[in-house]
């Protein structure tokens, strides 16, 4: 079975503020994929990255940074010195490339930057 | 380069009845996937279309169904609405398939009463 976990429901921090959001997946097959999104109040899911199972390199996007550990099954999203604009509720997702394909969400975690 | 356009972007309807939601995708992209939004389930996946072929299905009963046309615009429809298909449908497009990043739509407000 598939399944992603994203324990933190809300997470409120101070501008400026570091913030890390969890992602726990789960998975038997070798090669999938991960992605996290971001739904502003807009609504509109917006791609922030996407990252395969056999490339465990972190990666730096500006303030955001992702950290890809295979032994833990996690793939957690650091943003660092949050703004307001960043108040969002983000979607970390796993796609497997065997069997069905199904694209599997976590139930997401609601950010709140406040000034 | 034009987004995901999906309409209408609010409906209202009445159980029993049927309703079809449309989405076209970002030109170029070839596969459209579906998605239903809800606050007690979250994010699932419906269903994608490749070349006008449905290439997956998420675990949904068959009132709910689609169609991508050669143009890879790509309809829903959903049968005999219930009070739990209420929620927010969300279309995706993507290059090829859905491992790659994939582009959403604002979505289709439906509300059954």
């Amino acid at each position: 079975a598939q399944k992603v976990t994203q324990a933190q429901t809300e997470i409120s921090v101070v501008e400026k503020e570091d913030v890390t959001l969890d992602c726990v997946y789960e998975t038997r097959d070798t090669t999938y994929y991960l992605f996290w999104y971001k739904q502003p109040p807009s609504g509109e899911l917006v791609f922030l990255i996407r990252r395969n199972s056999f490339d465990e390199q972190n990666e730096i996007s500006g303030r955001y940074s992702w950290n890809f550990q295979k032994s833990t099954s996690s793939f957690n999203f650091t943003i660092t010195a949050s703004q307001v604009v960043d108040s969002a509720v983000y979607f970390c997702a796993l796609e497997a490339a065997s069997g069905t394909y199904k694209y599997i969400f976590g139930t997401g975690t609601r950010l709140k930057v406040l000034a | 380069k034009a987004g995901v356009t999906q309409t209408p972007r609010y409906l209202i309807k009445t159980r029993g009845q049927q309703v079809t939601l449309s989405c076209s995708p970002i030109s170029g992209h070839r596969s459209v996937s579906w998605y239903q939004q809800t606050p007690g389930q979250g994010l699932q996946f419906l269903f994608e279309y490749f070349s006008e072929t449905q290439r997956n299905k998420g675990n949904f009963p068959g009132r709910f169904s689609g169609r991508q046309f050669s143009n890879s615009r790509s309809e829903m429809n959903v049968s005999t609405l219930e009070l739990g298909d209420s929620a927010l449908y969300l279309c995706a497009s993507s290059l090829e398939t859905r491992t790659y990043e994939q582009y959403f739509g604002p979505g289709t407000r439906l509300t059954v009463t």
